[in-house]
């Protein structure tokens, strides 16, 4: 199957800082990502849909200068958690499509301190 | 809007033994793709199965089958001869085939599967 890479899979920051989540699809192209947010014991929830080339796409609810999408390539979609406070700690899983299948990164947990 | 409700938050079954996994959804579209995902501990997502709602013949996948029931909008996971390496979170999940890859999945609350050994 597909392969989605995401890095780094577990980060520990300082409040107020900036975090950079980067997905990358390894062996085929993906002009559309998807990033997830994960709380424990919970189901994962859309957050964005990032565009090759284009501004991304944020569900409701979710701050889009806090969680900035820069999909630059199309193998490689970033998310940058801003400015990151203890409420952003969570799991963060990034996933592509390819045909009708979903393929998702290992997931980043991020620790805000 | 899409929903996909997963009614069992958890789940338990011996070693061996068969364990039925449910899940309905709602939908207004006729195409569509729906999925059971297996979430470890190590929270990597992996598809353990794929069902195009198309087609009628039910998905089978080795130990694992599915149930799928378009008019009652329901798609059941039956995993056959438990092994203590199927404990896990399921998670049943959505996406509408008008989206042509655009969209992103919907998942539901997901079940907690235990394997009693």
């Amino acid at each position: 199957g597909a392969v989605v890479s995401q890095h780094p899979s577990r980060v520990i920051c300082k409040s107020g800082t900036s975090v950079k989540i980067e997905c990358r699809s390894l062996d085929f192209q993906a002009t559309t990502m998807f990033w997830y947010r994960q709380f424990p014991k919970q189901s994962l929830m859309l957050m964005a849909t990032s565009n090759e080339g284009s501004k991304a796409t944020y569900e409701q609810g979710v701050e889009k200068d806090k969680f900035l999408i820069n999909h630059a390539s199309l193998t490689l979609s970033t998310l940058t958690v801003t400015s990151a406070h203890p409420e952003d700690s969570s799991f963060y899983i990034c996933s592509a499509r390819l045909g009708f299948g979903a393929f998702f990164g290992q997931g980043t947990r991020l620790t805000v301190v | 809007a899409q929903t996909v409700t997963q009614s069992q938050p958890e789940m338990s079954v011996q070693e061996a033994e068969t364990v039925t996994l449910s899940c309905t959804y709602d939908t207004s579209e006729s195409d569509y793709y729906l999925f059971w995902y297996k979430q470890p501990p190590s929270r990597q997502m992996i598809l353990v199965i794929r069902q195009e709602a198309y087609k009628q013949q039910n998905a089978t996948e080795n130990r694992f089958s599915v149930n799928f029931q378009k008019a009652a909008k329901s798609f059941s996971l039956k995993i056959s001869d438990s092994q203590l390496g199927d404990a896990a979170m399921y998670f049943c999940a959505y996406v509408a085939y008008s989206g042509g890859g655009a969209d992103g999945l919907t998942f539901g609350k997901g079940t907690h599967l235990i394997i009693q050994p």
